[in-house]
């Protein structure tokens, strides 16, 4: 079945420093793949996508290339912020517009 | 900035008892899903409508649960009779193009005591 992986946390960085978080995943066929990010007492939000192999997708400094050969996904971003300080979801499309997350991976910038 | 409407943001109940969520789409999009967050897990699909169609509901406990989405517009989720393994987020999304992108409401928090 198709699942997702991302790297344990939670992660605790200070500002500016950089940050990968590893999403990894298992799926047949060629799915999309997608990062969200929920703020505390929000829902969740779409950050990034990339729809085939070796796609990059950006958003608001972030970035994640879609890696066919190692079936991974990580997520980057060279100089965190405070305000980045949120759960992170890694999430897998397969047919029909179903999406599967990964468990999320709690971030924490400190000033 | 239009978004996905859901209520109540918390609720509190007792075991066996029923409870129901709504929610309320972005205007215009067809596809709604309902999905529960166990704390300290991802979302896990429960249900998929397209317009008022159910397109998928394999993961929904039809034993326990319900949805429905009558007019193609809102829709409810409802548990009867509610368990305590029950607790955790209920999120609404909606979506216009089916590719992925989903705007997803706050969610309702439910505790079973």
């Amino acid at each position: 079945g198709n699942s997702v992986t991302q790297m344990e946390g939670p992660v605790t960085l200070s500002e500016e420093a950089f940050l990968t978080i590893n999403c990894t995943y298992t799926a047949t066929g060629y799915p999309s793949l997608f990062w969200y990010v929920q703020y505390p007492g929000e829902g969740l939000q779409l950050l990034l996508k990339a729809t085939k192999a070796d796609d990059k997708g950006s958003n608001k400094g972030f970035e994640a290339t879609y890696r066919k050969e190692t079936t991974s996904f990580h997520l980057e971003k060279g100089s965190v912020q405070v305000s980045d300080s949120a759960v992170y979801f890694c999430a897998l499309e397969t047919s029909g517009s179903r999406l599967t997350f990964g468990e999320g991976t709690q971030l924490t910038v400190n000033p | 900035e239009a978004e996905v409407a859901q209520s109540p943001r918390y609720k509190i109940t007792e075991k066996s008892q029923a409870v129901a969520f709504w929610c309320d789409p972005i205007s215009g999009h067809a596809t709604l899903y309902w999905y529960r967050q166990i704390l300290g897990q991802g979302p896990e699909l429960l249900v998929q409508f397209q317009d008022e169609s159910v397109v998928d509901d394999s993961q929904l406990p039809k034993d326990r649960f319900s949805a429905e989405r009558l007019k193609g517009v809102d829709s409810t989720l409802k548990i009867q009779p509610a368990e305590l393994g029950d607790s955790a987020m209920y999120l609404c999304a909606s979506s216009e193009d089916r590719v992925g992108k989903l705007f997803f409401g706050s969610g309702t928090q439910l505790s079973v005591l």
